[in-house]
């Protein structure tokens, strides 16, 4: 079982729609969670971090952390054409100096 | 957020020749470094982590003699492909850890093997 699980896609969206991009994570002691945004021959760049369960918003962005379900998601508010990219869910497990990452949900934003 | 620099962006190499790819921290001190190879519509795929002053860790299946990596420095750490083949072609990116907490990515570095 992969250690952080989520649908490739691709996901399309309407411009100015809320896009939902969802993660999925198997180790209960997970301690940071972290979305990431990659465009296409780029390197990711970070977008959100979230510790606590709760939501954590950000300009048009929020994530949002359930422990006991052991979930985490990213709404895009007002989606643009320019949030067209692959987004990539991460999950640092405690005490290991680790990053696991997902496969990334591919979303497409169309005008 | 924290910069990390990559160079260089893109190399093209002859085949059986060594690339060495650099990664810096620019404006933090990176308790670890970490080195990715990413292929075209593929995931990341962690390849080392590797800790200033300590010997690298290898993912399994990495073959530790080919990706030779040093980590100098708190701000330095060093990837090199040696005896490059066209099957070492790839897409490869550093990230590094800040306070042992976000990881920040470097630009990532396009390696042609011809």
């Amino acid at each position: 079982q992969k250690e952080v699980e989520q649908n490739s896609g691709p996901l399309s969206v309407p411009e100015g729609a809320i896009a939902s991009l969802n993660c999925t994570y198997s180790d209960r002691v997970s301690q940071s969670f972290f979305w990431y945004r990659q465009y296409s021959g780029k390197s990711p760049e970070l977008i959100m971090s979230i510790y606590s369960n709760g939501d954590k918003e950000d300009g048009r962005f929020t994530a949002q952390l359930n422990k006991a379900s052991q979930y985490v998601s990213l709404l895009i508010r007002d989606s643009q054409p320019s949030d067209s990219a692959t987004y990539l869910c991460a999950v640092k497990i405690r005490n290991f100096n680790k990053f696991y990452f997902g496969s990334g949900t591919k979303l497409n934003v169309k005008p | 957020g924290a910069v990390v620099s990559q160079h260089p962006s893109w190399v093209i190499c002859k085949s059986g020749t060594s690339v060495k790819i650099e990664c810096r921290s620019l404006d933090f001190q990176a308790t670890t470094m970490f080195w990715y190879r990413q292929f075209p519509k593929q995931s990341l795929m962690l390849m080392a982590t590797s800790n200033e002053g300590s010997k690298a860790t290898y993912e399994q299946g990495v073959e530790k003699d080919k990706f030779l990596i040093n980590h100098a420095s708190l701000t330095l750490s060093t990837l090199t492909v040696t005896s490059a083949h066209p099957e070492d072609s790839s897409f490869y990116i550093c990230s590094a850890t800040r306070m042992d907490t976000e990881a920040f990515f470097g630009q990532g570095t396009r390696l042609t093997v011809v």
